[in-house]
């Protein structure tokens, strides 16, 4: 079975730094870009970057550049998001997915999400 | 940057009833663009990729058309499992992909 397995729920201080995780299993990981997807509390969803494994190519939204780090390490099948110096402003629920083919580069499969609190 | 313009922010249907949300462009994508579902509590899945292919495991009630800035998602008989959160989705080249803002589909 596809499927991405993310890192459970961090709860964290301002200022604090963070990783979370993402787990391909199922397929070649270094072959398809991983997303990571910003959801805050009742709100919608946000692009932030993307990277592929193969590789380690790396892009951001520009919304997001400078605040968080994108990386992969291909031996382990495993995509991170990292903050250093985190936000109450990040709160948030935190999805990685897989870019499938296709022109539209859509999401196809999905992490079961991350919530990260950020509050003192 | 390309904005999208997704309606209506919600809606409420009757079991049966034809739904229609429709995004909008704000420059010509192709047919750069998708659809996901969101249920609560739940990751998005992927309904619509390319503006009208239906992925794989998707029930046919749910279709998707356009291409260039004007596209519509529609589901042909709304059923009570289709309760969820609505997304459109475009790509670029930077690549950048940028969401609507959602359509909450509920019953009526």
């Amino acid at each position: 079975e596809v499927q991405l397995v993310q890192s459970g729920a961090e709860v964290k201080k301002p200022g604090e730094s963070l990783k979370i995780s993402c787990k391909g299993s199922g397929y070649s990981f270094t072959s398809y870009w991983i997303g990571w997807v910003r959801q805050m509390p009742g709100k919608g969803l946000e692009w932030m970057g993307i990277i592929y494994p193969g590789d380690s190519d790396t892009r951001y939204s520009p919304s997001f550049q400078g605040q968080v780090t994108i990386s992969a390490d291909k031996s382990i099948s495993t995509a991170y998001l990292q903050w250093s110096s985190l936000k109450a402003s990040d709160t948030a629920m935190y999805y990685c997915a897989r870019r499938f083919g296709g022109g539209g580069g859509a999401f196809d499969i999905w992490g079961q999400g991350t919530m990260v609190t950020v509050s003192s | 940057d390309i904005q999208m313009t997704q309606s209506p922010s919600s809606l409420s249907a009757s079991v049966g009833d034809r739904v229609t949300i429709t995004c909008q462009a704000s420059q010509d994508i192709s047919n750069y663009l998708n659809w996901y579902q969101q249920k609560p509590g739940k990751a998005p899945k992927l309904l619509i990729y390319d503006a009208s292919n239906l992925e794989t495991g998707v029930p046919s009630r749910f279709s998707g058309s356009g291409s260039g800035t004007d596209f519509t998602f529609t589901i042909s008989s709304l059923q009570p499992e289709d309760i969820a959160t609505y997304y459109c989705q475009q790509y670029d080249n930077l690549p950048l992909w940028t969401f609507g803002q959602g359509t909450k589909v509920e019953i009526k």
